[in-house]
């Protein structure tokens, strides 16, 4: 079965930092590009960072460019968010997603809440 | 960037009902164009990609349309199991963006 599990999310005081974890399972990680997506409670989808393959190339949002790095260990299957300076507004569940080809997100992760709160 | 924005936002229908969400982009994104459905406390689910493509597993009352700005979701005969929150996407360029989401709960 594939499968996306995310791990480390905690409550953490503003100004702190944090690292997610996503282990992928029943596919081969190496061959996918990786995501992660956020939710604030009660709001929307917001697409936060993207890694290829090898990760020759990573994007990110406008809101967490410079403070937010995105990684990948293909020999552990995992894929990681390095949260710092976090601000209150970053309180949100975190999901990992593998990219399909460049044409959608075809498996999520059940999610990790961050809470950012003093 | 490129903004989506959908409509409406909430619709209220009757099971049965067709149903028809609306995508429409700032700018033109070919069919680089993702519907997901998202129940409360669930990761989001795909339902249609590359604008008309439905996921494998996902029921034929689904379907989607268009290209380049304006986008369809069409949900032909509404289900009990589809009440839920709808999202586009585009993965046309960076940053990905996603709509604001649309609320469908029942009449």
């Amino acid at each position: 079965e594939v499968q996306l599990v995310e791990s480390g999310g905690t409550l953490v005081q503003p100004g702190g930092s944090l690292r997610l974890s996503c282990a992928g399972s029943g596919f081969s990680f190496s061959n996918h590009a990786m995501n992660w997506v956020r939710q604030a409670p009660g709001k929307g989808l917001e697409w936060v960072s993207y890694i290829s393959v090898r990760s020759s190339a990573v994007y990110y949002a406008e809101s967490v460019r410079g403070r937010f790095t995105v990684s990948r260990d293909d020999a552990e299957n995992s894929l990681f968010l390095q949260m710092n300076s976090l601000r209150d507004e970053d309180t949100a569940v975190y999901y990992c997603a593998r990219g399909y080809s460049t044409t959608h997100y075809d498996t999520w992760g059940q999610g990790t809440l961050v809470t950012v709160s003093s | 960037d490129i903004q989506l924005t959908q409509s409406p936002s909430f619709l209220s229908a009757s099971v049965g009902d067709r149903v028809t969400i609306t995508c429409r982009a700032s700018h033109g994104i070919d069919n680089f164009l993702v519907w997901y459905q998202q129940k409360p406390g669930r990761a989001p689910k795909v339902l249609i990609y590359a604008a008309s493509t439905v996921q494998s597993g996902v029921p034929s009352r689904f379907s989607g349309s268009g290209f380049g700005t304006e986008f369809t979701l069409t949900i032909s005969s509404l289900q009990p199991e589809d009440f839920a929150t709808y999202y586009c996407q585009q993965l046309n360029s960076f940053p990905r963006t996603f709509g604001q989401g649309t609320k469908v709960e029942i009449k």
